[in-house]
C-alpha cells in the first residue's frame, strides 16, 4: 500500500538554526511530491514541488529550500530561521488514489501526517 | 490566478443534523476538486475527490456535488455526529498549466457538532 511518512512530528528551533525536515513515500515510484505551509490563522500554502530526482519547483520566495535526492524522498531545509517560518509544515504525494470510481481511477493528493514548527 | 472560497468559515450543529458545506472557485479549468478534513493538530485525510467530469462523488454519509461551470462544490454531511467535528477543506487541482498538479484551498469551515 502507499503510505507517506513524515517526521519529526514536533520541532522547537531557536532563531539562526538550522532546519531539515524529511518525508518518505512507499508503494509508489517516481511520485510528485509536494511541501506546503500552513501558518496560524492562515491557510495551506504550496511551498515547493518537485516532479523527479533532483527537480525542485518554487512557488514562493522565502528562507526556505527543498531537495530531493531519491526518488521518494523529499526534504525540506533552512539554513538560518526565522520567526516567520513558524508553522506547520506538511508533505503530500499526488498519485493514483487507492478507490476506483466506475472504471475510471483517480489521481489526488495525499498527505503526511505534519510537523510543527515553533521558532523561538 | 484560481481562488477558492469557502462559506461558512464556521458552523455550529446539535447532533443528528444534516448540514452543507459550500466551496466556490474562480477558474473553472480544474482537473479536480478534493475535500479533506482537519482534526486539530493532525494532517490532512481526504474524504471525497470529483473529476472534472463528474457530478457527485459519494462516500458513506458524506455526500460531494461539483458544478464546474460555475464554479461551485458543496459537501453535505447527513446525521452529523459528535466525531465529525474538524475542520473541512476544499481543494481544486487546476487542468494544465506550469505548477503541475498545485493544489489550491479555501480557508477551511471549522464544524462543531455537539451532543
Amino acid at each position: 500500500s502507499q503510505t507517506i511518512h513524515q517526521w519529526p512530528a514536533t520541532l522547537v528551533q531557536p532563531v539562526g538554526s538550522p532546519l531539515s525536515l524529511e518525508c518518505t513515500v512507499e508503494g509508489t515510484s517516481n511520485p510528485n511530491l509536494y511541501w506546503y505551509r500552513q501558518a496560524a490563522g492562515r491557510g495551506l500554502q504550496l511551498l515547493f514541488y518537485s516532479v523527479g530526482i533532483g527537480q525542485i519547483s518554487s512557488e514562493v520566495p522565502q528562507n526556505l529550500s527543498a531537495s530531493r535526492p531519491q526518488d521518494r524522498q523529499f526534504i525540506l531545509s533552512s539554513k538560518k530561521l526565522l520567526l516567520s517560518d513558524s508553522g506547520f509544515y506538511l508533505c503530500a504525494w499526488r498519485g493514483q488514489l487507492r478507490l476506483v470510481v466506475g472504471a475510471v481511477n483517480i489521481y489526488g493528493y495525499t498527505f503526511g501526517s505534519g510537523t510543527r514548527l515553533t521558532v523561538v | 490566478k484560481q481562488e477558492v472560497t469557502q462559506i461558512p468559515a464556521a458552523l455550529s450543529v446539535p447532533e443528528g443534523e444534516n448540514l452543507v458545506l459550500n466551496c466556490s472557485f474562480t477558474d473553472s479549468a480544474i482537473y479536480n476538486l478534493q475535500w479533506f478534513r482537519q482534526d486539530p493538530g493532525k494532517g490532512l485525510t481526504s474524504l471525497l475527490l470529483i473529476q472534472s467530469s463528474q457530478r457527485e462523488q459519494t462516500s458513506g454519509r458524506l455526500n460531494a456535488s461539483l458544478d464546474k461551470s460555475s464554479g461551485r462544490s458543496t459537501l453535505y454531511i447527513a446525521a452529523s455526529q459528535p466525531g465529525d467535528s474538524a475542520t473541512y477543506l476544499c481543494a481544486v487541482t487546476n487542468a494544465g498549466g506550469t505548477s503541475y498538479g498545485k493544489l489550491t484551498f479555501g480557508q477551511g469551515t471549522i464544524l462543531t457538532v455537539h451532543p
